[in-house]
């Protein structure tokens, strides 16, 4: 799905900062940052709608989210931990009541040494 | 809040033999459902999504049976073939008037042999 871009797709990183971007071309109003360890499911970790934070699952304040516009999202990681290490997936939605629809993109992978 | 059991977690199937791939859900609110494969290294593909009370829908070389009344959600994958070989997540979503995301069964790792 080229409509949804993420950026970087791949990053190893000792522990340091780093933040991750996606952007979507979609016309939605609610991104959403997910965390897929191995062997795991996707999990939700933020939920934005209009730029307003509406979910934020239980995740450590090392990951900082930010909507600086409804079509894009910021996932800044601060001294990051090997426990982090998993693909993060951003997704985003339509407008209107919920249909689960759910767009993905690509991931990021992140490695953490 | 909304739990879904899938099973089996490892599948091993014969090329050309079905496989069945089994989700409960607990939420009687759910209303939407999805079937995603994701294949190593790759992301989230869309299989199929459902949302009437009993139905069946076939795909390419899959069906899925959605059953309300016992809140199963269950994936064929009839004649299997090598490409089918993936990890099979099922998703569901409730019917709100705002965005809220998706569970997600804890995976099918499916392998295709000859």
């Amino acid at each position: 799905n080229t409509k949804i871009t993420q950026s970087p797709r791949y990053l190893i990183l000792g522990r340091a900062n780093k933040s991750l971007e996606c952007e979507q071309h979609l016309g939605h109003n609610a991104m959403y940052w997910y965390k897929q360890s191995a062997e795991k499911p996707p999990e939700l970790m933020f939920l934005y709608n209009l730029k307003q934070l509406i979910r934020n699952e239980t995740v450590p304040s090392r990951f900082i989210p930010e909507c600086p516009d409804s079509s894009k999202l910021l996932l800044h990681i601060s001294a990051v931990d090997p426990e982090d290490s998993a693909v993060y997936f951003c997704a985003s939605s339509p407008p209107g009541h919920n249909t689960g629809q759910l767009y993905f993109g690509e991931g990021s992978k992140l490695t953490v040494l | 809040g909304e739990q879904v059991e899938q099973r089996p977690p490892h599948l091993s199937v014969r090329e050309g033999d079905s496989a069945v791939i089994i989700c409960t859900y607990t939420d009687p609110n759910s209303y939407y459902f999805f079937w995603y494969k994701q294949e190593p290294g790759a992301g989230l593909q869309l299989l199929m999504k459902v949302f009437s009370s009993t139905e069946i829908n076939e795909g390419q070389g899959f069906t899925v049976l959605l059953n309300k009344k016992d809140k199963q959600l269950s994936l064929n994958l009839t004649a299997a073939h090598p490409g089918d070989s993936a990890v099979y997540f099922c998703a569901v979503s409730e019917r709100n008037n705002y965005a809220q995301g998706l569970t997600f069964g804890l995976g099918t790792r499916v392998s295709v042999f000859p």
